[in-house]
C-alpha cells in the first residue's frame, strides 16, 4: 500500500535556527513528490514538485531535496512567518488522474 | 483573477440534513477535486473529475455525491449527513493529471453535522 508519513509531528525553532522536515515514502513508483505549505484557517499552497532522486528545488529560505526514499524540506534562518503546516504529497505511476497521496503534515512553529 | 473559490465557508447542519458545496475556477482548469481534512487524518479524497461532465471515486466517497456540469464548477453534495461527515472540506484544481501538474486549493468549508 502506498504510504507517505512526515516526522516529526510538531517543530519548534527559534527564528534563525536551521532545521529540517523529513517526508518518507513507498510508492510503486514515484511520478512526482510535491511539497505544500498551509496556514491555519487556509487551504495548502503549492511550493514544489521533485521528480527524480537527486533533485533540489529552492525558494527563498526553504530547499528541497528528494531521495530515492525521502524529501527533505530543509528552512536555513527561518523567521516567524514561516511558521505553518508543511505537507508532503506524492503522485505514483497509477496517478494519471493526478491523485495525490499525502502525509499527515509537520507543523513548524518559529519564534522571535 | 479569483482562483480556486468555495461555497460556503462555515455551515451547520442537522443529522439527515442535505446541502450542496459549490467549487468554482477561473483558471480553465481541466482536473478538479475534493478533499476532506481531519484532525490526525490528513487530506483524503473523495471525488475528483477530470473533465467536464465526468466524475469519478477517490479514497472516500461514500455518503458523497458529485457534478460537473461546467468546466469551472465541481458541486459536492451530501445527501443526509452524518456527523461523521464533519470536516473540512477543500476543493482542488490542475491543468492536468500528470505529472507537471500542480493542484491549487480554495480556502475550504467548515462543516459541523450535529
Amino acid at each position: 500500500e502506498d504510504q507517505v508519513t512526515q516526522s516529526p509531528e510538531a517543530l519548534r525553532l527559534q527564528e534563525g535556527e536551521s532545521s529540517s522536515l523529513n517526508c518518507s515514502y513507498t510508492v510503486s513508483g514515484l511520478r512526482g513528490l510535491f511539497w505544500y505549505r498551509q496556514d491555519p484557517g487556509k487551504g495548502p499552497e503549492f511550493l514544489f514538485t521533485l521528480y527524480s532522486a537527486g533533485e533540489e528545488k529552492e525558494k527563498e529560505r526553504l530547499k528541497a531535496t528528494l531521495t530515492k526514499k525521502e524529501s527533505f524540506l530543509h528552512i536555513t534562518a527561518p523567521k516567524p512567518e514561516d511558521s505553518a503546516t508543511y505537507l508532503c504529497a506524492v503522485l505514483n505511476y497509477g496517478g494519471s488522474q493526478g491523485n495525490l497521496i499525502f502525509g499527515k503534515g509537520t507543523k513548524l512553529s518559529v519564534k522571535p | 483573477n479569483a482562483g480556486v473559490t468555495q461555497t460556503p465557508k462555515f455551515r451547520v447542519l442537522k443529522t439527515g440534513q442535505s446541502m450542496t458545496l459549490l467549487c468554482a475556477q477561473d483558471m480553465n482548469h481541466e482536473y478538479m477535486y475534493w478533499y476532506r481534512q481531519d484532525p490526525g487524518m490528513g487530506l483524503r479524497l473523495i471525488h475528483y473529475s477530470v473533465g467536464e461532465g465526468t466524475t469519478a471515486k477517490g479514497e472516500v466517497p461514500d455518503g458523497y455525491n458529485v457534478s460537473r456540469l461546467k468546466k469551472q464548477n465541481f458541486l459536492l453534495g451530501l445527501e443526509s449527513a452524518a456527523p461523521s461527515q464533519t470536516s473540512v472540506y477543500f476543493c482542488a484544481s490542475a491543468q492536468s493529471g500528470g505529472i507537471k501538474s500542480e493542484q491549487f486549493f480554495g480556502p475550504g468549508t467548515r462543516l459541523t453535522v450535529l
